[in-house]
């Protein structure tokens, strides 16, 4: 199985910081990467699928806060300007091999 | 627009079973590969299974091989999990999710529906 180290586990920014998550994962898996914000009692909802924000990979009605980049093993989740309302719990998908698997998620609160 | 509602959870005993189905509305389901994804409490998240578009294809997570079964109604937009031989470990939150295999993203989830195994 293809582990996600994803990091920090937790963390706390003020509004308008700069916020960045990453997700290794343990064998190369191209760009089939994806990250989802989840806020509490409620569903993921997708952010970024593969890998990047380009136009294409950033979901529809996404804030353009939100970016990914990456490939292969090593990918980057930022935020360029938290705001209150990006208080939730992010994680990341690989979609390359079976089992599909997801990062431990990243706990990202208000200071 | 995507609405994917599930239901079916509830309680039940070690060695038991249950029925989870997930209603779809709001896209063409039968053009879309369809996941089943697990949340348990306070923990992280656990893909289980798929299906793909036209049933051909099935997979599972080894932790429910051979005790879960997905299937899907295209006429009647729906998805099922045949949950047997349930175990402490398979209370979740379950979400029905749209995509979701080899290459193929999660792109929209539903609100799920608490499965809680104890005796």
């Amino acid at each position: 199985d293809i582990q996600m180290t994803q990091s920090p586990s937790s963390l706390s920014a003020s509004v308008g910081d700069r916020v960045t998550i990453t997700c290794q994962a343990s064998q190369a898996i191209g760009n089939y990467l994806s990250w989802y914000q989840q806020k509490p009692g409620k569903a993921p909802k997708l952010l970024i699928y593969d890998a990047s924000d380009s136009a294409s990979n950033l979901e529809i009605g996404v804030p353009s806060r939100f970016s990914g980049s990456g490939s292969g093993t090593d990918f980057t989740f930022t935020i360029s300007s938290l705001q209150p309302e990006d208080v939730a719990t992010y994680y990341c998908q690989q979609y390359d091999n079976l089992p599909l698997t997801f990062g431990g998620g990243t706990k990202v609160e208000i200071k | 627009q995507v609405q994917l509602v599930e239901s079916g959870g509830g309680l039940v005993k070690p060695g038991g079973s249950l029925r989870l189905s997930c209603a779809a509305s709001g896209f063409s389901f039968s053009d879309y590969y369809m996941s089943w994804i697990r949340q348990a409490p306070g923990k992280g998240l656990e893909w289980i299974s798929y299906i793909s578009s036209s049933s051909v294809d099935t997979k599972y997570a080894d932790s429910v091989k051979g005790r879960f079964t997905i299937s899907r109604n295209n006429a009647k937009y729906s998805l099922s999990l045949q949950m047997n031989s349930l175990r402490a470990e398979d209370t979740a939150v379950y979400y029905c999710a749209r995509g979701g295999a080899e290459t193929l993203p999660t792109d929209f989830w539903g609100q799920g529906t608490v499965v809680t195994v104890s005796s």
